[in-house]
This record gives C-alpha cells, structure tokens and sequence, in this order.
C-alpha cells in the first residue's frame, strides 16, 4: 500500500487547458516535493513545502500544501505541450533523508 | 553543473548473475540513495548511505546491498538476479535536494 495516493494515474488534455492533480495521505509529512520526470531521465525537483497552507507558484504551476500536511495539490494553468510528463510528489517525515513517493500522474497536454 | 552518472542505460542479464550497478556523483554529497521505479508503484527506496562505508535498509532491501568505498561512488549489487527484480533503477545524491541520475533499465531474462 503507498503512503502517498496521488490521483489521476493518467491526464490527457488539451493545449491550453487547466488541471488539477492531487497527493494525499493519512499520515503528516515534515515537508513535501514535487518532482517532473521525462522519458528516459531521473525526477528533476520543482518544488518543496513545508509549511500547513503554504502556496507556492512556479509561473503556471501552483502547489498547495494542505493544512494539516498530510496533503498537497499541484495546478497548473493553460497547460503546455511542454508540460507533459511524470508528476511524482514525494513526503518527507522526520528523518529528512527518506523520502516517500507516491505512484505518479502521467500527464500528456496535446498540441 | 550538477551530476549523478549511473554507468549504464540498459542492461540485460540473466537470472542468476551477479549485476552491479553504478552510481557517481560529483557534488560531494554526503546522502546517496538507491530506489527502483516501477509502473504503478512509484519509486521505492532500496538502501541509502548517509557516509562512506555507512549504509541503512530502505523499504525493499530483499536481495539487494550496497557499498559506498568512496565517497562518490554508491553501488547496487544484485547477489543473484531474478526476474522480478526487472525494473527502472534510480541512483540520487542528496544536498539540499535530492539530484537524480538518468536511470538504468534493468531486464533480467
């Protein structure tokens, strides 16, 4: 069973179009990451988060982290083809050095 | 710029054989991890070394280890691959955050 849950498992949107994907957990998490991952490449970190509420935005990428962290949203805004990729999110407990992953949202925007 | 070097892309063995994976990085960082990624599953820790010859069990050790001899370097040793151990192995180097190398594609047959 994953820690972290994160939904949809797959997106295929259209250029130009908003979204939403979701990570969340029944357990607290001293921080939270969200990461981009490309074919044929490791998970390039976007974002982390670490305090209950806290926004934080990446020009169209939004991310949220829920107030009682144990959850986290990423929406991004007039989606790009260069979008499209693996969106993993990934808690932190106390000991910093282990990092729990969820499954990934597979997004594909389409030209 | 930052790099984490795993040494092959694509490997393909045979159940049985003894694989090394290896990972380098050049940042000087003290964490290094191990994690497999499979569809569906995300990416699930193996071992971590927080320091040379210093190594932790992560979630799913079975039929792996590890050795850190250097300070850089951090290798994943498959005593006796089997076929579920087919899979995307991510090597990471951890700062002030986790770098990623670019995968190996392991297929054991």
């Amino acid at each position: 069973t994953q820690l972290l849950e994160q939904s949809p498992q797959f997106l295929s949107i259209q250029e130009g179009e908003n979204l939403t994907v979701y990570c969340n957990s029944s357990s607290v998490f001293s921080s939270l990451q969200w990461y981009r991952q490309e074919p044929g490449e490791g998970p390039v970190l976007l974002v982390t988060v670490v305090t209950g509420g806290e926004v934080k935005k990446l020009k169209r990428l939004t991310f949220q982290f829920g107030d009682a962290r144990k959850d986290s949203s990423l929406h991004i805004t007039a989606a790009q083809p260069g979008d499209t990729g693996l969106y993993l999110c990934a808690g932190a407990k106390d000991n910093f050095n282990k990092f729990y992953f969820g499954s990934g949202t597979k997004l594909n925007v389409k030209p | 710029d930052v790099k984490v070097t795993q040494s092959s892309r694509y490997l393909v063995k045979r159940t049985g054989e003894k694989v090394f994976l290896e990972c380098v990085q050049d940042m000087d960082h003290e964490n290094m991890f191990w994690y497999r990624q499979d569809p569906g599953l995300g990416l699930r820790l193996i071992y971590f070394s927080y320091d040379v010859k210093m190594k932790e069990k992560g979630d799913i050790p079975e039929g792996y280890s590890v050795s850190r001899e250097k300070k850089e370097r951090f290798s994943l040793i498959l005593e006796s691959a089997s076929t579920n151990q087919t899979s995307m192995y991510l090597c990471a180097s951890k700062g002030l955050k986790l770098f990623f190398g670019s995968g190996t594609q392991l297929s054991v047959l």
